[in-house]
Parts: C-alpha cells; structure tokens; sequence
C-alpha cells in the first residue's frame, strides 16, 4: 500500500542557507502534519494543515514556513539555517473529518536535516 | 492537552507479554488515548486507539479503566522486533490531530 513518501531523505546545509522539505501523502489523505526530533528527542508538532489551509501551529520557528498545495502534497520552507534545526522532520498524513476528529495519522520516513 | 507520563525504560524477554501503562490524569471528556511505536530514524507507526475499557488488534491490546486516567498497553508474546520507543498520546477530538509527544518508553526486549 502506498504510505507517506518524503523527500529529500538526507540533507546537508550550511548555517544561514535554505532548505525545503516535501511531503506527499497517502493518496486521499487530506490532512498533513509536520514534526521535528532533535537526537534523543521525543517529536515536537510543528504545523499543520487540511484541506490545504493551515488548522493548526505548534512550536515552528518564523524562519519556518510550510503550505499545501492542491495535489495536497506539503513542503516545508526552512530559511536561515541554524546548528540546531538539525534533527529528523516527519511528515504524517490522515483523512480529517469535518467534525476535525481525524483518524490515524501515518508517518513518512523523516528527512534527516543536517546544518554544518 | 493531557499530559502523559510512562515509565522510561523496560526490559523482556522474547516470547513474554509487555504491558506498559501510561498516566493520563488530566484526561478529558473528549480526549482518546493513541500509542506509537518508533524505531530509530524512522517515523512513528500507529500500534492502537481507544476511548475507554478494552480494544484488541492484530499487534496489541489496550486496556482503559473506567476513571480513564491510565492505561496500559499489551504487547503479546513480544520478539527482538519489538525493541522499540513507545509512545502514549492523549489525543482531543478537538485539536486536529495535534499529537503532543511525551517522553516514550525505551521497550528492549531480550533473547
């Protein structure tokens, strides 16, 4: 069955350089969520969003910025690089209801995001 | 959101059932109880969901007393492949989904 597929799957930046994460979901998912884990860390939710509209923010930096796009695959736009945005980014996708009560969200394999 | 509490870390043996509990007792009316499983570098997979006593799948079991401020999940006869991170969340049927990530359980289970 097709599940979440991020890419790029390894990346190496340099301080203060941009980076941008993709996120495709499983198909007929229309949720996305985006989480950060620091080495040893447990995920921390950055944002997310459904039916391509943002529903929810967590503790994403201002340096980060993230959208849906119509084919609801996600990307998330990380500008000004810092040492400690190093970490894994997953993505997660679900099938929202109306009511917001969504069920399980299945996660992609992370993007190892690594600032030197 | 209902903050969670489970223990660190656990250690078995192949072949043994695991039960791990988690400590919810801020829970709330329209909040449900989710675990994951994560091994390293590789992104959480959902393992069972309930609201209240028991649901069984496939992989575990998880238990819900009626006061709801605990729970315990039950891994039958667990392997090697079982060595894992698990995660209790208390997820609100309001919140979208927002998982809010406590500190895991480290499951390392022995030969």
């Amino acid at each position: 069955a097709a599940g979440v597929i991020q890419s790029p799957r390894h990346l190496i930046k340099e301080k203060r350089e941009t980076a941008t994460l993709k996120c495709y979901p499983i198909p007929r998912h229309d949720t996305v969520y985006w989480y950060q884990q620091g080495p040893g860390q447990d995920p921390q939710f950055l944002i997310s969003f459904y039916e391509k509209m943002q529903s929810d923010k967590g503790s994403i930096p201002d340096r980060f910025s993230a959208q849906q796009f119509s084919d609801y695959h996600s990307e998330l736009n990380m500008s000004s690089l810092e040492l400690g945005d190093s970490a894994l980014y997953f993505c997660a996708s679900s099938l929202g209801t109306a009511e917001g009560m969504n069920t399980e969200a299945f996660f992609g394999q992370g993007t190892r995001l690594t600032v030197v | 959101l209902a903050k969670t509490t489970q223990p660190i870390s656990m250690d078995s043996y192949e072949g043994q059932e695991v039960n791990i509990t988690c400590s919810h007792n801020n829970i709330a009316t329209n909040d449900y109880i989710t675990w994951y499983q994560q091994f390293p570098s590789q992104g959480p997979r959902f393992i069972i969901q309930g609201y209240k006593t028991k649901v069984t799948n496939e992989v575990a079991s998880l238990f819900i007393p009626a006061d709801r401020k605990s729970s315990t999940l039950s891994l039958p006869r667990v392997s090697l492949s079982d060595t894992a991170v698990y995660y209790c969340l208390v997820v609100s049927m309001d919140s979208n989904y927002q998982l809010i990530w406590g500190a895991g359980t480290k499951l390392i289970i022995k030969p």
